[in-house]
């Protein structure tokens, strides 16, 4: 089975520090994405990335940045955190090219609160 | 850009009642569609999805899902819910994406519960 493991479950952080969600997969998986996920709203997209050292910008990509160094590992960075930006963060994977229609696989969540 | 909608914030039925969880899809050109669900506390999990072919898709623990294309509908069914099937459940489709991949777009969300 994949496995999408994300570093924290839960994280307290104050304003203005800088923030860093980690993102491990063990399925040699070339696509990575994160996404915010807020009552109401349901997922939004941060970033994706399709392979190591490359990344596009979602949806909603303001206040965030992304590293993705080795291709098992999608590292998302708040990189001064403010209070709106907390929320549940949701990290996933999946294969990428002629399996483009592959189901992508999720991580469990990081519950953010930015205080 | 592609979109869907899933216009119940909350569906209640009774175990071992039929249930369904209702998505409409707006897209240029071929959808593909996805149904995920969300256990309290976790990540979202795959149900199934529809690429083409027949228009009713099954899936994992008994949901199936019926694509209609006449009305852009991709609605989740289950014939005798549990009380085990409460959770919140995603519709979502892929968007077109250079380079290859499968970037998704999510609804709101329909939180399904299930009574004795």
């Amino acid at each position: 089975d994949v496995k999408v493991t994300q570093s924290s479950r839960y994280l307290v952080k104050r304003t203005g520090e800088k923030v860093f969600l980690e993102c491990v997969q063990d399925m040699d998986h070339e696509n990575m994405f994160w996404y915010r996920q807020d009552p109401g709203l349901g997922l939004r997209l941060i970033y994706f990335s399709y392979d190591v050292k490359m990344k596009e910008k979602g949806d909603i990509p303001e206040g965030y940045s992304v590293s993705r160094e080795k291709k098992e590992r999608f590292s998302l960075i708040l990189e001064s955190a403010s209070t709106n930006q907390t929320s549940m963060y949701l990290c996933a994977s999946s294969l990428r090219g002629a399996y483009s229609n592959q189901p992508q696989h999720f991580g469990d969540g990081t519950r953010l609160s930015i205080l | 850009a592609q979109s869907v909608a899933q216009p119940e914030d909350q569906v209640n039925v009774a175990e071992g009642n039929p249930l369904t969880v209702k998505c409409t899809y707006s897209v240029s050109g071929n959808p593909y569609l996805f149904w995920y669900v969300q256990y309290p506390n976790r990540g979202l999990q795959f149900l199934l999805k529809y690429i083409t072919g027949d228009n009713l898709v099954k899936g994992s623990y008994g949901f199936e899902a019926e694509f209609n294309k006449s009305q852009t509908s991709f609605h989740l069914k289950k014939p005798s819910a549990l009380v085990s099937d409460s959770a919140l459940y995603f519709c979502a489709v892929r968007d077109k994406l250079t380079g290859g991949g499968n970037k998704l777009t999510f609804g709101t969300g329909t939180q399904l519960k299930v009574e004795l």
